[in-house]
């Protein structure tokens, strides 16, 4: 069953403004961890934000801040301001906490254009 | 600087060959990961390592095989037997495998195989 489910293949957004990334996820792990990348056209996986099942505030981090909802298993990527930078691929990830259940789940990712 | 290391960024092989991925990490974390991405696609977990000398297979594993002889170094081996597999390759590394372990990400290799 897919645990982590990105349900825009692509998004598109006006620079300067804020854009959301929605991000789903199935577990019945009390303890588990919310990731998001970003992956530019060169590869490489970049770590943007973590939220934790047992968090109490939302997530920030600098323009990225998570809109963690999690009577809704949702774990949404606000990006605010965005920057021409920002186009990229993005996936959200989930690691369970459960003992043998170590690995690192990823979504189907979001396309996202930032346009000038 | 730390980092992870993958070598080469590409790879051409003949359709047989067998190919190995080098993926070296010097940010002392234990647990280290083979991820394959497909054009347009998600990561597929391959295999993952939680500590020297033991690894454990991920989704997708068949034609794949690795090693874990060294703390620093997890090198991923395509095999003949698997059916496709030009790819892109991201290799990984984490603190450990707790809940609040981000994973970090080497450059990855393409890998073409004709």
């Amino acid at each position: 069953a897919q645990k982590i489910t990105q349900t825009q293949p692509g998004m598109f957004v006006q620079e300067k403004e804020a854009v959301t990334l929605d991000c789903t996820y199935d577990t019945s792990d009390p303890s588990y961890g919310l990731f998001w990348y970003k992956q530019p056209s060169s590869g490489e996986m970049i770590f943007l934000i973590y939220q934790g099942s047992y968090d109490q505030q939302n997530a920030t981090e600098g323009r990225y801040s998570l809109n963690f909802q999690k009577a809704r298993k949702s774990a949404n990527l606000v990006i605010s301001a965005s920057q021409l930078g920002d186009s990229a691929m993005y996936f959200c990830a989930m690691r369970e906490g459960s003992v043998g259940n170590n690995d690192m789940r990823f979504g189907a990712g979001t396309r996202l254009t930032v346009k000038p | 600087d730390g980092g992870i290391t993958q070598s080469p960024k590409y790879l051409f092989r003949k359709e047989g060959q067998n190919v190995t991925l080098s993926c070296e990490q010097n940010l002392n974390h234990d647990a280290m990961y083979w991820y394959r991405q497909d054009p347009g696609q998600g990561l597929r977990l391959i295999y993952y390592s939680q500590i020297v000398n033991d690894f454990q297979k991920g989704d997708i594993a068949e034609g794949y095989s690795v090693s874990r002889e060294k703390k620093e170094s997890f090198p991923l081996t395509v095999t003949s037997a698997q059916k496709n597999p030009t790819a892109f390759y991201l290799c990984a590394s984490s603190i450990s495998t707790s809940v609040v372990d981000e994973q970090y990400f080497g450059p990855g290799t393409r890998l073409t195989v004709t």
